[in-house]
């Protein structure tokens, strides 16, 4: 069954820094890999997907992530954090069958000036 | 905006009420899908209905159902409802239904409040 793993739920940067929230999956097929942020008291945002093709993926705001099949890994980066990039990010896979969305515990980021 | 929207944005109900939540997919959307996400259990997958029929079921209650009707907007119908389905409920919608990688978009989400 497809799973994911998100490490440590509350990630605090300094404005500048790098940003790299970790992601690890399990998946039974090749998969469908997914980050989206939430704002508070918004909706969740797709930031990037990875389905085929390139394994680095660039998505908005500056946010990129690397498909690491060795390593059953996607996790995401931003070179230089900012303050609005403060939020709750969620890594997902799609499931087996493609008809839903397996979802990671989420993560946190908090970003000080 | 994503383009998906759901009502109400917010809805305290009591004990054993029995309250739904509607959604409009994206124009052009056939698949609609329903998440419920709560501090314990995160964002948890219900159900999905592609072009009107039921797709996939998650994690949904037996007190819970869903409908996807003919102009392709859902309900989700929560009944006999207790204070641990206080949560926050998404819809969310695609345009195709099965393995894709197609982009599924979320909607602002019903904060449901049980008393």
């Amino acid at each position: 069954a497809q799973s994911v793993t998100q490490l440590g739920s509350h990630v605090s940067v300094s404005e500048g820094a790098l940003v790299l929230l970790r992601c690890n999956y399990s998946s039974s097929v090749p998969p469908y890999l997914f980050w989206y942020v939430q704002y508070p008291n918004q909706g969740l945002q797709l930031l990037l997907k990875y389905t085929t093709g390139a394994t680095l993926v660039k998505g908005i705001n500056g946010f990129e992530a690397e498909f690491k099949k060795s390593e059953t890994s996607f996790h995401l980066t931003k070179p230089s954090a900012h303050m609005s990039d403060a939020a709750e990010y969620f890594c997902a896979v799609s499931n087996q069958a493609g008809t839903a969305l397996i979802f990671g515990k989420g993560t946190t980021l908090s970003v000080s000036s | 905006d994503s383009g998906v929207t759901q009502t109400p944005k917010h809805l305290i109900t009591a004990t054993g009420q029995r309250v739904t939540l509607r959604c409009s997919p994206r124009s052009g959307d056939l698949s609609v899908y329903w998440y419920q996400q709560s501090l314990d259990q995160g964002l948890q997958f219900l159900i999905q209905y592609y072009n009107g029929e039921e797709r996939a079921k998650g994690n949904i209650l037996e007190r819970f159902s869903a409908q996807q009707f003919p102009d392709l907007h859902s309900e989700l119908n929560l009944s006999s409802l207790e204070l641990g389905d206080s949560a926050l409920y998404f819809c969310a919608s695609s345009v195709a239904g099965g393995r894709s990688g197609n982009t599924i978009y979320f909607g602002e989400g019903s904060w449901l409040t049980v008393v």
